[in-house]
Parts: C-alpha cells; structure tokens; sequence
C-alpha cells in the first residue's frame, strides 16, 4: 500500500511570495492533517480535512489555508510568505471516521525555505 | 487549548541502557497518548500509543505508562539499540477529531 506522498518535497521562496504544497494520503482514509514544524517548536497543529469539510483549525493565521477534494487529496496554501514560515510542512493521514482519534500516517514533508 | 510538556529535550545512553521520556498535558478531555519516532528526513512514525482507560501498554522492548490523575505519560525502551537513535515526540487528543498537541520532542542518541 503507497503511503502519504507529499510534494514538492522542497522549494524555496521569496518574501511575498504563496505556495501551494499537495498531499496524497493513503488510498481509503478520509482524514487528512497539516502540521508545521520547527526546530524547538515541534510540531505544530494547522487543520484537518475530513470527507471535503475542514473539521479542525490550529492557531495560525488566516495566511495559511486548506482544502480536500472529493478523492481526498488535499492542498495547502500559504500567502504573502514570511521569514518565519520557513518550516518542514508534515500531511497525515488517517481513516478519520466521525470521532476520529486514530494513527496518523505521515508523508515525509515538504520544506519550505522563505528568502 | 491543550498544552503538552516533554522532557528532557535531549538524552543519551548506552547501549543496552534503559531511556525515558516523560511528557504531562493540561486538558483533563484529552484520552488518547500516542509516540511518534521520527528519523532524520523522515516524517514521524507512531511507535505505540495509550488510550486513557489503560495504565500502562508493552510492545516489545517499548512500554508506555499513563497517570491521569497526575495528567502524564512516560515512554520507555529498554535495551537500547543503535537504531532507537531519533527524535520521539509524545501527543495528546481528544474524543473528537484529529487534533494532535505535540511535544517539543526528545532528540535520543545511543552509543554504541
């Protein structure tokens, strides 16, 4: 069974600048997650998808967005890019289901360097 | 919100050596604990997890013990092996959804 492919696997970017990155979760789970991570700052929760409906949002600001279609690939997007965005972007999927709380299958990540 | 400690934030042991990472949460609601062991280049990987209605779980060399009352949770290998050298993060969620708080994560390197 393919895992959580996630691409670009990394880019860099210019203050200012958005990019979209794309994940791929594991064939039959409706449940995709995005988290940042940062050194010391582990990893950061920034919402989740289930069945094309957004189920939970962290605390990050509305810069950062999201969406999953209907074959539960998901994208996220990040606007006027800033210095502090730089991070490893982590996609986890899972089978979700209504209560969700189940294991998370993570994607090696992409990582955005922002110049 | 839910806030997750881990400590320590570094550890080394030797080789067949016993390590321990501890973590406490905040948010009495949280009933799932998992671990997650991540590689260099490599997203986490979940190693076991605890749900709340359970004290403690073994897998092999690799337990995990929760204390609700006290609201903290403890991973444990035993016999350490060069290949347990990785980052370990410790989360906490809730009944619904799939909200993961995280821990800031335990960089373990075993000496050979």
């Amino acid at each position: 069974k393919a895992g959580v492919t996630q691409t670009p696997r990394y880019l860099i970017k210019t203050r200012g600048q958005q990019v979209t990155l794309s994940c791929s979760p594991i064939s039959g789970h409706r449940s995709v997650s995005w988290y940042q991570q940062t050194p010391g700052q582990g990893l950061q929760f920034l919402f989740e998808y289930f069945s094309e409906t957004q189920r939970n949002k962290g605390n990050f600001p509305g810069r950062f967005s999201g969406r999953q279609f209907s074959n539960s690939r998901s994208e996220m997007n990040v606007s006027t890019l800033e210095l502090g965005d730089s991070a490893l972007y982590l996609c986890a999927s899972s089978l979700g289901g209504v209560r969700g709380t189940g294991e998370l299958f993570f994607g090696e990540g992409s990582r955005l360097t922002v110049l | 919100g839910e806030n997750v400690e881990q400590h320590p934030s570094t550890l080394s042991v030797q080789e067949g050596d016993s390590a321990v990472i501890k973590c406490t949460y905040s948010d009495s609601a949280s009933n799932y604990f998992p671990w997650y062991k991540q590689e260099l280049g490599k997203g986490p990987q979940l190693i076991i997890d605890i749900r709340s209605n359970v004290g403690e779980k073994k897998d092999q060399r690799i337990a995990v013990t929760l204390n609700k009352t006290a609201k903290h949770f403890s991973l444990h290998i035993t016999e350490t092996q060069p290949e347990d050298s990785a980052v370990y993060f410790c989360a906490a969620s809730k009944p619904t959804g799939n909200q993961f708080y995280f821990g800031t994560g335990t960089s373990l390197t075993v000496i050979p």
